[in-house]
């Protein structure tokens, strides 16, 4: 079975400090993407990345970079956090166009 | 800009009961189209994808339809359970190996 693990399932960060979200996955997947889900918005796609070191920015990439130095390892980093970045962050991977799969999240609040 | 709707954004049956859920989609050139699950609080786990050439996929008591052309998937299930109480979210892809662009969902509730 495949399997996505994120770092974190709950996180707490004061205003301003610099954040990292991990994702593993282990299937050897090209493909891997973070999304953020809040209620009544659904879930946008924040970045993206085809391979190593490779990204793309999704709908919302303001506020946020990311790093994937390694196949199975992507990383979403707050570079200085904001209450308005409170939300449920889900990182997700495939390959080619077969099924995305998805880690069980991470609830970030920024107090 | 692709859009996914569904309907309705909340749904109650009876346990037991036969059910349909509807997502459409603006733009109908898509690569394939996805459905989810979500639990309260938890990650999404994938139920059924469905690639554009294909009208239908099947698992178990789950059924999704996909009408390319008129921009519609449904997601049909059967003899409904307590545990289905989940919310659904359908997805599509619209080139290969692309992003997906969801729908809000629709929540679920199966009563015992």
């Amino acid at each position: 079975d495949v399997k996505v693990t994120q770092s974190s399932r709950y996180l707490v960060k004061r205003t301003g400090e610099k954040v990292f979200l991990e994702c593993v996955q282990d299937m050897d997947h090209e493909n891997m993407f973070w999304y953020r889900q809040d209620p009544g918005l659904g879930l946008r796609l924040i970045y993206f990345s085809y391979d190593v070191k490779m990204k793309e920015k999704g709908d919302i990439p303001e506020g946020y970079s990311v790093s994937r130095e390694k196949k199975e390892r992507f990383s979403l980093i707050l570079e200085s956090a904001s209450t308005n970045q409170t939300s449920m962050y889900l990182c997700a991977s495939n390959q080619g166009s077969y099924e995305q799969y998805f880690g069980p999240g991470t609830r970030l609040t920024v107090t | 800009k692709q859009e996914v709707t569904q309907i309705p954004a909340a749904l109650s049956v009876p346990e037991g009961e036969n059910l349909v859920l509807n997502c459409s989609f603006t733009d109908s050139a898509i690569y394939n189209l996805q459905w989810f699950r979500q639990d309260p609080g938890k990650g999404l786990t994938s139920l059924l994808l469905i690639q554009s050439s294909q009208r239908e996929q099947t698992s178990g008591r789950l059924n999704a339809s996909l009408d390319k052309s008129s921009g519609r998937s449904t997601l049909y299930i059967a003899a409904s359970q307590p545990g289905d109480s989940a919310t659904y979210l359908c997805a599509v892809e619209e080139t290969s190996g692309s992003r997906l662009t969801f729908g809000e969902g629709t929540q679920l509730t199966v009563n015992p």
